[in-house]
Parts: structure tokens; sequence; C-alpha cells
């Protein structure tokens, strides 16, 4: 069965610095989204991505993050300078269709980034 | 503001003994509401998605029902492999492309 893959599997890095996270969707999805989890707490909605631009995006999504598909398979989060309050597990989902009706999410299995 | 609370927080079944999961939510128009099983260090996986009231799902030994307040996830003679987090999340007809996420129901099988 087709899957979302994410890579790395896990990050580290030093506050103040930039970090991407990659995410490959499911190859005939057109909508892609990234949620974060912060450890024992509940999974986020940070921002969904359409058509090559951003349809929805949370208040969580500020100017520190941007996210782009740089080619017809590639899925990216960009944090521009990482603070402590970032580390969490960072998901990558896809669907067919935006609206969800018999299009449900389809996640990856998360990159855990740690800020240091 | 849309919400979404999952209890017990944890449940712990000895293998067979059947019980429910319970999700409360509020929200301003249901679009869809999610069942979604998360396993230790991995993504959430898709269970079922239930839209009106009345509504049941049902895949091996999960079946999930809907009101218009609440949905329940009925777990019928468990095994140790259904052992996970049990997540529930509603879509809004406003701003559909999110999902508001409750913190889930941690659930043990004994064998």
């Amino acid at each position: 069965e087709p899957e979302v893959t994410q890579t790395p599997s896990h990050q580290v890095t030093q506050m103040g610095q930039e970090v991407i996270l990659r995410c490959v969707p499911i190859s005939n999805h057109l909508y892609f989204y990234w949620y974060r989890q912060i450890l024992g707490q509940k999974v986020e909605f940070l921002v969904s991505f359409y058509n090559n631009e951003i349809s929805e995006k949370s208040e969580i999504f500020d100017d520190q993050f941007s996210v782009e598909r740089p080619d017809g398979s590639n899925f990216t989060l960009k944090i521009r300078s990482t603070k402590l309050e970032d580390s969490a597990m960072y998901f990558c989902a896809s669907s067919e269709e935006g609206s969800s009706y018999n299009s449900p999410l389809h996640f990856g299995n998360g990159t855990r980034l740690t800020v240091t | 503001e849309d919400q979404v609370t999952q209890s017990p927080e944890a449940l712990r079944l000895q293998e067979g003994e059947s019980s429910s999961l319970n999700c409360s939510y509020t929200v301003s128009g249901l679009r869809g509401l999610f069942w979604y099983r998360q396993d230790p260090g991995k993504g959430p996986e898709f269970l079922f998605t239930l839209y009106s009231a009345g509504e049941e799902k049902e895949k091996e030994r999960l079946k999930a029902t809907l009101t218009k307040k609440e949905s329940f996830l009925h777990i019928t003679a468990p095994k140790p492999e259904d052992s996970a987090t049990y997540l529930c999340a509603v879509q809004a007809n406003t701003g559909f492309q999110k999902l508001v996420f409750g913190t889930g129901t941690r659930l043990l099988v004994s064998p």
C-alpha cells in the first residue's frame, strides 16, 4: 500500500538554526499537510497546501515557518530560526481531495525534532 | 472553538474483554469525525470516517458509532495487537482542511 515517507526520522539542531523537514506524499494525492505533536500533547494542525500555495494555516504557523513543493514529489517544512519550544514530532500527511469525503488523511511516521 | 475530549485517558483490558472508548466533541458544523490508531513512534493510521449521527462503521474487532455530541469506538474481544493509542479528530464545515484532535486513549490489552 502506498505510504507517506518522511526524512529524517530524527533531527537534532541548536537553537537559532534553520531546519528543513522533508516528506514524499502519496503520488496521486493533491493536498498536503503538516501537523505536529509535542510530547504528551495533542496532534496539532500547522498548515495545508494545495496547487502550490497554502490553503489554510493555524496560529502556530507564523513567519518562522514556510512550506514548499520544490518538485513533483517532495513537500518540505522549513523552520527558519528554531526555538526550544519547536521540539516536537512533525507529521506530514496527504489526501486525494481536500474535503476528506472518502479521502482521509494519510500520515507519515514523523520526524522527531529536538532543539537544544 | 472546536474541541475534542477523549475518555478514558488510559484503559487496560484483558484479552477478550470488550469495552468502549468515548470521544465527545463540540464543533461549528461537523463535516466529519475520524478515528485513527497510533502506535509508539509512528504516525496516526486511519481507521474510520463518520459523517452523520446514527452512522456506524466496522473493521475487524472495531466498531465506531456517532451521535450529535459524541462518538464511541467499541472494541470486541480485543487482542494484544490492538494495544495502541486511539485518536479521535473532527473536521468542521468551516476551515475544512484542518483536523482537530483529542489527546487520545492509550489502550493496553494483556494476554
